[in-house]
């Protein structure tokens, strides 16, 4: 059974870069895309990017300029880095695998806090 | 904004049907048959429930079904349960903009 778990700081000060790592376990992580997906609290979810196993991204144009989004299959890992962050990107983040048709298995989701 | 249009809540009795419509554009839901369900219940991750606009993944109880009809796609729940009372939000492929989802429905079983 395939498992993905999210982990990172929980407190990050705004204008800083928020930086998570998703580690997937139970499978590998080539032949999939790899997604980052957010929720501000109260909130609804909202794409952020993902990531193919070769390295290929793609990103939410209304995010594009301050996300990158990273793979290493040794690890079997994917990593989600967003920069100038401020309290808007104050959001449960989660990663999940994207099998082509939909997000078919999701983390648990990790609370980012964007305040000084 | 959200990309896609559901309604913010949706309610039925045990034992009844629910709709619940997620409207696009032809650039998102109208124009590809990537469009799918996800219940999340509170504190937990989504689950998705529908793909591909009417496929359900192993495991899915077959009370829930997916159509889609121009720009709008629809989730019903038939024979409400007790524990289908959650959120469920509507996605879909986009294009270039890929990824793009509802902005939730509330479902409240009475």
């Amino acid at each position: 059974q395939v498992q993905l778990q999210e982990s990172g700081p929980g407190l990050v000060k705004p204008s800083e870069t928020l930086s998570l790592t998703c580690t997937v376990s139970g499978g590998s992580i080539s032949g999939y895309y790899w997604s980052w997906i957010r929720q501000p609290p109260g909130k609804g979810l909202e794409w952020i990017g993902y990531i193919y196993y070769n390295g290929n991204t793609n990103y939410n144009p209304s995010l594009e300029s301050r996300v990158t989004i990273s793979v290493d299959t040794s690890k079997n890992q994917f990593s989600l880095k967003l920069s100038s962050v401020t309290a808007a990107d104050t959001a449960v983040y989660f990663c999940a695998r994207h099998n082509g048709r939909a997000q078919d298995y999701w983390g648990q989701g990790t609370l980012v806090t964007v305040s000084s | 904004q959200s990309a896609l249009t559901q309604p913010p809540s949706a309610a039925g009795s045990p034992g009844q049907s629910v709709t619940i419509s997620c409207t696009g554009t032809s650039s998102d839901v109208g124009g590809y048959n990537y469009v799918s369900w996800y219940q999340q219940h509170p504190g937990k991750a989504p689950k998705v429930m529908i793909y591909e606009v009417s496929k359900r993944p192993s495991g899915v109880p077959d009370r829930f079904s997916g159509s889609k009809s121009g720009n709008t796609a629809s989730l019903t729940v038939s024979g409400l349960q007790a524990e289908d009372e959650a959120d469920y939000y509507c996605s879909s492929y986009a294009g270039i903009t890929h990824v793009v989802f509802g902005g939730g429905t509330k479902l409240t079983v009475l």
